[in-house]
């Protein structure tokens, strides 16, 4: 079993729809957890990030944390074909160190 | 500022041969990781340094090493390329490594291919 699980999709939506972007881990050790938009042949750059348990907002993104049953998610308002891309979530493992456990990532493509 | 910049964006090896890619980080930024992105797959951790030192190790063969200058730049040597070598190679920098929430931020990667 992969520590984090993302369904790689694709993905499609018409503009304007909600987008909900999901990913399951296993260790419960996990306390920041990231997600970063990667654009074909890019880097992946950083969208939000959440501590613990909770919600953030950030503009059309929430990003949102259920540390009890392990479970992370990402929603998307008002999509944007800009918004078509691949969404990696990565909690961060931290152990003197940091390092990321990426998910597969989701493709999405948004259609006008 | 400059982001993180990575050289060369592309490279084309043969089996068996050497490679080394380089990294030069944000402005301020200590550390350097490396992770390893094969098509359809999410970036997988390879090192982490810090000030020079080595801090942390993914599940890498020995063929892959790295290095961290006094600048803050880095390295990855990866020896005896193999097929499965092919990949895009990340380079992220953050601001520190002892800490939690220590935010990375990446560049735009080198697209190794190995034939």
């Amino acid at each position: 079993q992969k520590e984090v699980e993302q369904d790689p999709g694709p993905l499609s939506v018409p503009e304007g729809a909600i987008v909900s972007l999901n990913c399951t881990y296993s260790n419960s050790a996990f306390q920041y957890f990231m997600w970063y938009r990667q654009y074909s042949r890019k880097g992946p750059e950083l969208l939000m990030y959440t501590y613990s348990s909770g919600n953030k907002e950030d503009g059309r993104f929430t990003a949102q944390v259920d540390k009890s049953s392990k479970y992370i998610s990402l929603f998307i308002r008002d999509s944007q074909p800009s918004d078509s891309a691949t969404y990696l979530c990565a909690p961060e493992e931290y152990g003197g160190y940091n390092k990321l456990i990426f998910g597969a990532g989701t493709r999405l493509a948004v259609h006008p | 500022d400059a982001g993180v910049t990575q050289s060369p964006t592309h490279l084309i090896k043969t089996r068996g041969q050497q490679v080394t890619l380089r990294c030069s980080p944000i402005s301020g930024h200590k550390s350097v990781s490396w992770y390893q992105q094969v098509l359809g797959q999410g970036p997988q951790f390879i090192f982490q340094y810090y000030e020079k030192e080595e801090r942390g190790r993914g599940n890498f063969p020995d063929r892959f090493s790295a290095r961290q200058f006094p600048n803050y730049s880095s390295e990855l040597n990866v020896n005896a390329l193999l097929l499965g070598d092919s990949a895009l190679y990340l380079c992220a920098s953050s601001l520190a490594s002892s800490i939690a929430k220590n935010i990375q931020y990446f560049g735009a990667g080198t697209r190794l291919s190995v034939l």
